[in-house]
């Protein structure tokens, strides 16, 4: 499977936990997104990468988010302290980002988070 | 703010019905409107749309963008349940390809 691949499915954590999602985008993609979607919501932007370069962090997260892509390749979400709140679906994207306008995203299988 | 509104949130129909969903969009420096599918787990992707009327078409879906009116629609005929899904609309920025989703129209086709 040489698609977006994200680990892992499935995380149940106590509140106050630090956890951490990995995502592989497709071996070629040079854009690589991380979105939050809640239940009846669609993807809500938290940050993305070009290369290794994280280019926008959003606003609506907190200090205790934050995300690397050392290498350019994977990249790895952290959220410190968890809270009930951040229980939700993350979901990495990626693309390959030219001068021509084709920029379509694809998504990961994404990582449920539940916070208990 | 750039924002991307979908109608209708919800829909239900019956097996064979024709719908339309709905896309309107705030982006600065629009470059693209995107269309996905998401059932369980992870969108995927439909259409993208960068020309004015332009008919993209995929079987029995198609979708058209109005750049004048910063509109997109996406049609399905002669729906089945397999359809049943949530569709997402997105824009996508010409500065740097942000991506910005709206909530999706969760459609429900009834045999």
């Amino acid at each position: 499977d040489t698609g977006v691949s994200q680990d892992p499915r499935h995380k149940i954590t106590k509140r106050g936990q630090n956890v951490t999602f990995r995502c592989d985008p497709i071996s070629e993609h040079n854009r690589l997104y991380w979105y939050r979607q809640t239940l009846g919501q669609g993807p809500e932007f938290l940050t993305y990468f070009q290369n290794e370069a994280q280019l926008e962090k959003s606003r609506l997260l907190s200090d205790r988010f934050s995300a690397e892509r050392p290498k350019g390749s994977f990249s790895t979400l952290e959220i410190q302290r968890t809270e009930q709140g951040d229980s939700a679906m993350y979901l990495c994207a990626s693309s390959l980002i030219t001068n021509r306008p084709n920029t379509e995203a694809f998504f990961g299988q994404g990582t449920r988070l539940t916070v208990v | 703010e750039d924002k991307v509104v979908q109608s209708p949130l919800s829909l239900v129909v019956h097996e064979g019905d024709t719908v339309t969903l709905n896309c309107s969009y705030e982006v600065t420096n629009f470059r693209s409107l995107l269309w996905y599918k998401q059932e369980k787990k992870a969108p995927t992707f439909l259409f993208m749309l960068t020309s004015s009327g332009i008919e993209k078409k995929s079987g029995r879906l198609s979708s058209i963008l109005d750049k004048k009116e910063l509109f997109s629609i996406l049609n399905i005929t002669a729906t089945q349940t397999g359809d049943s899904a949530v569709y997402l609309c997105a824009g996508t920025l010409n500065r740097d390809d942000k991506i910005i989703f709206g909530k999706g129209t969760r459609l429900h086709i009834l045999p």
